[in-house]
């Protein structure tokens, strides 16, 4: 059974990087059939999709983040990270990782989310 | 481009259907048939619930059922039971390769 799992710093500085990695077990990353993507949620808000990637690199950014964001595929580790530059506490949110399905365009496995804090 | 729109809140007592509507665009909502809902419950990952504005996946209740007219979707749950309370979000592909979520209905079981 898939399984995906963010990992990362729970904890940004203002204007810093937020790096974070999502490990897929149980599966290989390295699959057409599927997009892997990161959504984040802000406390007390909404879901906001912030982008996907295939495993042959191509990537798909939401507008509003298109100048900050970087999402990158390692197929030798099963492993796909996000990148958000200059964060401010605007960026603070449980961050998800998820399987993205190409076909159907849903979201059918999540990770259990990581909470991620800008704050100095 | 702009968050879905979806009612704050619904309620019902146990046993009584709801609905929970989702409006959009051309497109997004009314351009594909890529309307997907989730459910998600306090502090946990939301989880699948229809995919393809109506096919439900393996594992989720026949009470789930979606449907869509023009540029709105719905979801429906049938039956409503106290484990339905959690909050619900509709979301669509759209034009340009991008992904929109609604803002999120909140269902109460009374």
């Amino acid at each position: 059974q898939l399984q995906l799992q963010e990992s990362g710093p729970g904890l940004v500085k203002p204007s810093e990087t937020l790096s974070l990695t999502c490990s897929v077990s149980g599966g290989s990353i390295s699959s057409g059939d599927y997009y892997w993507a990161w959504i984040r949620q802000p406390p007390g808000e909404g879901l906001e999709w912030i982008g996907c990637v295939h495993y042959t690199g191509r990537a798909y950014y939401i507008t509003s983040l298109k100048s900050r964001v970087t999402i990158s595929v390692d197929t030798s580790s099963n492993q796909f990270s996000l990148r958000l530059t200059s964060v401010t506490a605007a960026d603070t949110a449980v961050f998800y990782c998820a399987r993205h399905l190409v076909s159907g365009d849903a979201f059918d496995v999540w990770g259990e989310g990581t909470k991620v804090t800008v704050s100095s | 481009q702009s968050a879905l729109t979806q009612p704050a809140s619904v309620s019902g007592s146990p046993g009584q259907s709801i609905t929970i509507s989702c409006t959009g665009t051309s497109s997004d909502v009314g351009g594909y048939n890529l309307v997907s809902w989730y459910q998600q419950h306090p502090d946990k990952a939301p989880k699948l619930m229809i995919c393809e504005d109506n096919k439900r996946p393996s594992g989720v209740s026949s009470r789930f059922s979606g449907s869509k007219s023009g540029n709105t979707a719905s979801l429906t749950i049938s039956g409503l039971q106290a484990e339905d309370e959690a909050d619900y979000y509709c979301c669509s592909y759209a034009r340009g390769s991008i992904v929109i979520f609604g803002g999120g209905t909140k269902v109460t079981v009374l």
